[in-house]
């Protein structure tokens, strides 16, 4: 199975900053390679697909680059709706997320 | 607009089995795969298994492989998840998703509202 890990693990950030989440698989996954936001008690939301498209109405401050084994997720200008839990998932063979970032205050 | 709703909650015994439906309305249903990702209290996401209805043959996450049974129903636009062997372990939030273009398990775009599994004896 392909081991994803993110760092950090948490981050204290304010609004307006940037911040960046990475995430690593321990193979190459090419471009297969989603990242979620998730709030307390909803749902995830996909942010980023395929490594760096953007969803559908999601803000243009989300940005994902990245390929084979190492991947990012920015934020530009952190909103006050940022704050919340953010997990990427390779879908390049058996799906698996990683351990996800809590991103508070 | 793609719209996936769950079944209600459920509180299990152990070594008892839990089955979980996700009904799909308003779009294409067996094409896209629908994959099954669990959430224990307080930790992160899991995916478990998934499948895509058209091809029928489900795929599992390796540690849910014997215990898990992912089925589809094209006729009604349902999935479902049927977790055997129970334990505390399994208590949690099951959530059912679809990919985001048809053929293959990619990422996930719709989601349904989670169904929680409360394991206790």
């Amino acid at each position: 199975d392909i081991q994803m890990t993110q760092s950090p693990s948490s981050l204290s950030a304010s609004v307006g900053d940037r911040v960046t989440i990475t995430c690593r698989a321990s193979q190459n996954i090419r471009s297969y390679l989603n990242w979620y936001q998730q709030k307390p008690g909803k749902a995830p939301k996909i942010l980023i697909y395929a490594a760096t498209r953007l969803q559908s109405g999601v803000p243009s401050r989300f940005s994902g680059s990245g390929s084979e084994t190492n991947f990012s997720l920015t934020i530009n200008s952190l909103q006050p709706d940022d704050f919340a839990s953010y997990y990427c998932q390779q879908t390049y063979t058996t799906p698996g997320f990683g351990p996800g970032t809590k991103v508070d205050v | 607009q793609v719209h996936l709703v769950q079944s209600e909650a459920e509180v299990k015994k152990p070594g008892s089995s839990v089955k979980v439906s996700c009904k799909a309305s308003g779009g294409t249903f067996s094409s896209y795969a629908i994959s099954w990702v669990r959430q224990a209290p307080g930790q992160g996401l899991e995916w478990m298994g998934g499948i895509i209805p058209v091809l029928v043959t489900p795929k599992y996450a390796q540690k849910f492989q014997g215990r898990l049974t992912v089925t589809a129903d094209d006729s009604t636009t349902t999935a479902y998840m049927e977790l055997t062997n129970l334990t505390s372990d399994d208590t949690g939030m099951y959530f059912c998703a679809r990919a985001y273009k048809p053929g293959d398990f990619y990422g996930m775009d719709v989601w349904g509202q989670g169904t929680t599994v409360i394991v206790s004896s």
